[in-house]
């Protein structure tokens, strides 16, 4: 299995902050590499796909890059409504593998 | 789009049997793949299978395989996931998404259900 491991794996930042999360995998994925939101009780949202695509109706605050191993998630100006949960994900091969979380917090 | 609507909240005792449903509203049901992901209390994401509801074509996580049964019924656009017998570290949220088709490497959970909540306690 493809191991998924995120930094940090929580964040104190303020709002207009620029934030960046990381993700490596345990071998290259090439871009094949996800990225979702999770709020308290809700599910799980999709935000990136394939390491730098925005998925329609995602603001264009969030951008993604990488490939091979590492992988980056970046917030560009942090709005209230972004403190969460993300989640890095390969879809690289199966078994689909996560990561641990990253949970971003106002300071 | 696809929209995934899933069974409400269970209780159930160890030992006990459970069956949870992921309805899809859309007219793209069996053109898509449906996951199943587990999520225990507090922790992360994991992913435990996959099912192809035109064929029911399955895909389990080495993890989760003989732990759980994953099945469809396209006649009515719903997945399933079943547990024979329930331990209480199966207590968890469990959700359905959506993949387009997990044999092309681009591919993503998109949309979710919004979860069932599994609670098993003696």
């Amino acid at each position: 299995d493809i191991q998924m491991t995120q930094s940090p794996s929580s964040l104190s930042a303020s709002v207009g902050d620029r934030v960046t999360i990381t993700c490596q995998a345990s071998q290259s994925i090439s871009r094949y590499l996800n990225w979702y939101q999770q709020k308290p009780g809700k599910a799980p949202n999709l935000l990136i796909f394939a390491a730098s695509n925005l998925q329609s109706g995602a603001p264009s605050r969030f951008s993604g890059s990488g490939s091979g191993t590492d992988f980056t998630l970046t917030i560009s100006s942090l709005q209230p409504e972004d403190f969460a949960t993300y989640y890095c994900q390969q879809s690289y091969s199966i078994p689909y593998t996560f990561g641990q979380g990253t949970k971003l917090e106002i300071k | 789009e696809e929209q995934l609507v899933q069974s409400g909240a269970e209780v159930k005792k160890p030992g006990e049997s459970l069956k949870i449903s992921c309805k899809g509203s859309g007219h793209t049901f069996t053109t898509y793949w449906i996951a199943w992901v587990r999520q225990m209390p507090g922790k992360g994401l994991e992913w435990m299978g996959i099912i192809y509801p035109s064929d029911s074509d399955t895909r389990y996580s080495p993890s989760f395989q003989g732990q759980v049964t994953i099945s469809a019924d396209k006649s009515i656009n719903t997945a399933y996931l079943q547990w024979n017998s329930l331990k209480a570290s199966d207590s968890a949220m469990y959700y359905c998404a959506t993949v387009e088709d997990p044999m092309v490497r681009a591919s993503w959970f998109d949309p979710w259900g919004q979860g069932t909540l599994v609670t098993v306690s003696s």
